[in-house]
């Protein structure tokens, strides 16, 4: 299958900074990505689409300001929590779609968000 | 109504056995549908997806799709301890999202 990776694994930042989460397609070219956020013991929730060279898709409730995606290239988009609070803490995943014609979705690793 | 509905179990299966997973989707128009399985702490990960009425089996997972009945089901034979997890239901929908169930928890008991 294809390989999604993701950077950090974990990170822990004080409240009122902001972080960058970077997702990769390692081995394909992923014109779409999506971002998660999973609270312990909670289903996935899609926080948006990104596409690549266009500006994301938000769902209802995510603040675009709050959380920025840049998909900048195929293989590469980020997610930047701004001005972060200890509510943001949180599992974020990456996902990117492949195959054709019904592409599947590949998971990166997720990345573990602490803010104290 | 939920998109994709799945029961949150636990779902017990002695080691051995055969789990049997459930899945039901409202978007008639729906395409594709897909298993993925999450360990506690971790991403989930690709199992198996289908696209055509009836099964695919891969190793000892079988899915089953029925759209007449919007149903879509995971078999996972001779259970193992490792195979204790969180399973999730995905469906493509006819607008081209996905769609994730809550998830079923299967405990494998040795």
């Amino acid at each position: 299958g294809a390989v999604v990776s993701q950077h950090p694994s974990r990170v822990i930042c004080k409240s009122g900074t902001s972080v960058k989460i970077e997702c990769r397609s390692l081995d394909f070219q992923a014109t779409t990505m999506f971002w998660y956020r999973q609270f312990p013991k909670q289903s996935l929730m899609l926080m948006a689409t990104s596409n690549e060279g266009s500006k994301a898709t938000y769902e209802q409730g995510v603040e675009k300001d709050k959380f920025l995606i840049n998909h900048a290239s195929l293989t590469l988009s980020t997610l930047t929590v701004t001005s972060a609070h200890p509510e943001d803490s949180s599992f974020y995943i990456c996902s990117a779609g492949a195959g054709r014609p019904f592409y599947e979705q590949y998971f990166g690793p997720g990345t573990r968000l602490t803010v104290t | 109504q939920k998109e994709v509905e799945q029961n949150s179990g636990p779902l017990s299966v002695p080691e051995g056995a055969i789990a049997s997973l459930n899945c039901t989707y409202s978007d008639r128009g729906s395409q594709s549908f897909f298993w993925y399985r999450q360990y506690s702490g971790k991403s989930p990960e690709l199992i198996m997806f289908i696209y055509s009425n009836g099964d695919k089996e891969d190793g000892r997972f079988t899915a089953q799709l029925n759209k007449a009945s919007q149903y879509v089901s995971l078999l996972i034979r001779d259970s193992q301890p490792s195979d204790s997890a969180t399973y999730l239901c995905a469906v493509r929908d006819s607008w081209g999202k996905f769609q994730f169930g809550a998830g079923t928890q299967v405990v494998v008991t040795p």
